[in-house]
């Protein structure tokens, strides 16, 4: 099974700043990595597909870098509407496997 | 516009039964690859199952914790997937979704609780 770290776990911050969250693969996934922001009691949503795709209808403030086995979730400037936890998931192989989540909080 | 929408949640005691549906529409759950996944109370993301499309090859796969006790299946006539859950334990008390294979489409979810 491929295992997912994602790191930080947890982080404050506040609006306007520049937050990165990182996502290490045990094994290549090649490109086959998702980043979903999920808020209490909702489904997860779609960021970025492939690593580096930005979904439709999703702000340019949020990017996706990396292959391999190492990727990174970028937000440019934190909006309030984005405190929220953040996952990273490989499609790669099955079992699918997620990160453990970043959760963002006001700082 | 695609829109799952998961039912078939609710109370069932340790060792029981239950099926979820995941009613799809805006696009043939045949001709993609669809997955059931879950979370528990305060808890992350789980892949459970996975149902591949027709066109590679319609298998299916399941996570270690609910191999031999779940089941994926589809019905093409009602555009529907489900998850046939056998034998269910404490632990499997979650929010159940659907979601397209890219992750781009997820149902609202369905609450599984397990509990005497």
């Amino acid at each position: 099974d491929i295992q997912m770290t994602q790191s930080p776990s947890s982080l404050s911050a506040s609006v306007g700043d520049r937050v990165t969250i990182t996502c290490r693969a045990s094994q290549a996934v090649n490109s086959y990595l998702n980043w979903y922001q999920q808020k209490p009691g909702k489904a997860p949503k779609l960021l970025i597909s492939s690593a580096s795709s930005l979904q439709s209808g999703v702000p340019s403030r949020f990017s996706g870098g990396g292959s391999g086995t190492e990727f990174t979730l970028t937000i440019s400037s934190l909006q309030p509407e984005d405190f929220a936890t953040y996952y990273c998931q490989q499609i790669y192989s099955t079992p699918l496997t997620f990160g453990t989540g970043t959760r963002v909080d006001i700082k | 516009e695609v829109q799952l929408v998961e039912s078939g949640g609710g109370l069932v005691q340790p060792g029981g039964s239950l099926r979820l549906s995941c009613a799809a529409s805006g696009f043939t759950v045949s001709s993609d690859s669809m997955s059931w996944y879950r979370q528990a109370p305060g808890k992350g993301l789980e892949w459970v199952s996975m149902f591949y499309s027709e066109t590679t090859g319609g298998s299916q796969y399941y996570a270690d914790s609910v191999k031999g006790r779940f089941t994926i299946s589809r019905d093409k006539s009602r555009n529907t997937l489900f998850l046939q859950m056998h034998s269910l334990r404490s632990e499997d008390t979650a929010v159940y979704y659907c979601a397209t294979r890219k992750g781009d489409y997820w149902g609202q979810g369905t609450l599984v609780t397990v509990s005497s």
